[in-house]
């Protein structure tokens, strides 16, 4: 399974931007990078995703580097709800259509009021 | 429309007895995945069932089983229960098939192990 590498935890103020970032120096041509964030006693709520454009939508933004070798989600604006442990992931398909999401540790984002 | 519900939310057993989860995903959704969740070894892929069939099995014991219904519903059982099987136990269901697709949790449902 190919890898991601995020820092264990990050902490910014409340509205002001956050940049996560994300390494995955093992990503293969097809492999899409998937953002999750998992708030406390929740499930895993998707975010974003996106395979070599920069991408936004209403949560956050996906900047993707051009050798996809690295990605950085947005939070444009953090506020005290966006506290989560968000989760980078590369999505891997052994066969056609299965779905299976290799979760690493993530990143612990608290934001201070 | 309703999200993903798992059935029970909390639950309590003992060592060596076996135990069943219950999963309804999203209507219309066919890909249903199971995940376990502890402290030390974070999120880890169980296996996935799709129109029925396990495609997908993650690196778990034989103690750790599943299936799918006609109507998408998934189940997981865990015989034989161990203390380091305490968890919380998430299920996720999918719409389309592929690498893009966006999978929808549960709330998930937490095992405890006595």
């Amino acid at each position: 399974d190919a890898k991601t590498t995020q820092p264990n935890s990050m902490e910014s103020n409340e509205e002001e931007p956050v940049h996560l970032p994300c390494n995955h120096s093992t990503i293969s041509g097809t492999d899409y990078i998937h953002w999750y964030r998992q708030l406390p006693s929740q499930g895993p709520e998707y975010v974003i995703h996106g395979l070599t454009s920069n991408v936004n939508n209403r949560m956050a933004s996906l900047a993707i580097a051009e050798d996809r070798k690295s990605s950085t989600l947005i939070l444009h604006r953090a506020t005290l709800r966006d506290a989560a442990v968000y989760y980078c992931i590369l999505r891997d398909v052994q066969i056609q259509g299965a779905q299976k999401l290799v979760f690493g540790q993530g990143t612990r984002l608290t934001i201070n009021p | 429309k309703a999200g993903v519900t798992q059935t029970p939310r909390y639950l309590i057993k003992t060592r060596g007895q076996q135990v069943t989860l219950s999963c309804s995903p999203i209507s219309g959704h066919r890909s249903v995945s199971w995940y376990q969740q502890t402290p030390g070894q974070g999120l880890q892929f169980l296996f996935e069932y799709f129109s029925e069939t396990q495609r997908n099995k993650g690196n778990f014991p034989g103690r750790f089983s599943g299936r799918q219904f006609s109507n998408s519903r998934s189940e997981m059982n865990v015989s034989t229960l161990e203390l380091g099987d305490s968890a919380l136990y998430l299920c996720a269901s999918s719409l389309l098939v592929g690498r893009d697709t966006e999978a929808f949790f549960g709330q998930g449902t937490r095992l405890t192990v006595v």
